[in-house]
């Protein structure tokens, strides 16, 4: 079974400080991973997402995030948050030995960025 | 513009009623997923679909039904069996193979009153 650990509930950043958001996972095969965000009483929308080849993964807004394979984690990151990154962010999962597309999502981590 | 369109945005059940909302994609996807998710929980979901005229329960489904009559439309109804159905609903398209995204929609939000 596939599984997704999102550990922090929230994270509290300055602006202008960088921002990172942790996500571990657990697939049997290849992981593909995902990132999103949500806005209130808004859909999901993609960030960017790991298949294969390069671990640094860069994606919309300036976020990148950072797939290990050894540590089992991927990890999204911004070296400079705005005010306007503070939403909700989901880290999601399949496996590549799914026949179709399945995916695990996080509990999600609420982003607060601070004047 | 291509994308999922769920609708209404906002809608309100009386107790003992069935609903139905709606979610059409444009995005030619043969995949189809409804999610549910409460007030700072993740995503659980309910039902999801390969292809026309087949899907699947997933991890909620008590409760709720759908169909797949077209491609493009996989409309999710909540009966008066879902005791909680007070909630925001998100409708979801994706091609099947390999490491493809999942998008989103703007999501419907059911409450009982």
């Amino acid at each position: 079974a596939q599984s997704v650990a999102q550990p922090e509930d929230q994270v509290n950043v300055a602006e202008g400080n960088p921002l990172t958001v942790k996500c571990t996972y657990s697939v049997s095969g290849n992981p593909y991973l995902f990132w999103y965000v949500q806005y209130p009483n808004r859909g999901l929308q993609f960030l960017l997402k790991y298949i294969t080849g390069d671990n640094l993964v860069k994606g919309s807004y300036g976020f990148e995030a950072e797939f290990n394979k050894s540590q089992t984690s991927f990890h999204l990151k911004k070296p400079s948050a705005l005010v306007s990154d503070s939403a909700l962010y989901f880290c999601a999962v399949r496996s590549s030995t799914d026949s179709w597309g399945k995916f695990q999502f996080g509990a999600g981590t609420q982003v607060v960025v601070t004047p | 513009d291509g994308g999922i369109t769920q609708s209404p945005k906002y809608l309100f059940r009386k107790e003992g009623q069935n609903v139905t909302l709606s979610c059409e994609q444009n995005l030619n996807h043969d995949a189809m997923y409804w999610y549910r998710q409460d007030p700072g929980q993740g995503l659980r979901l309910i039902y999801y679909s390969q292809i026309v005229n087949d899907f699947q329960k997933g991890d909620i489904a008590e409760g709720y039904s759908v169909s797949r009559e077209k491609k493009e439309s996989f409309p999710l109804t909540v009966t008066s069996a879902q005791k909680n159905p007070t909630a925001f609903y998100l409708c979801a398209s994706s091609t099947p193979e390999g490491g493809n995204t999942i998008y989103f929609g703007e999501g419907s939000w059911l409450t009982v009153v």
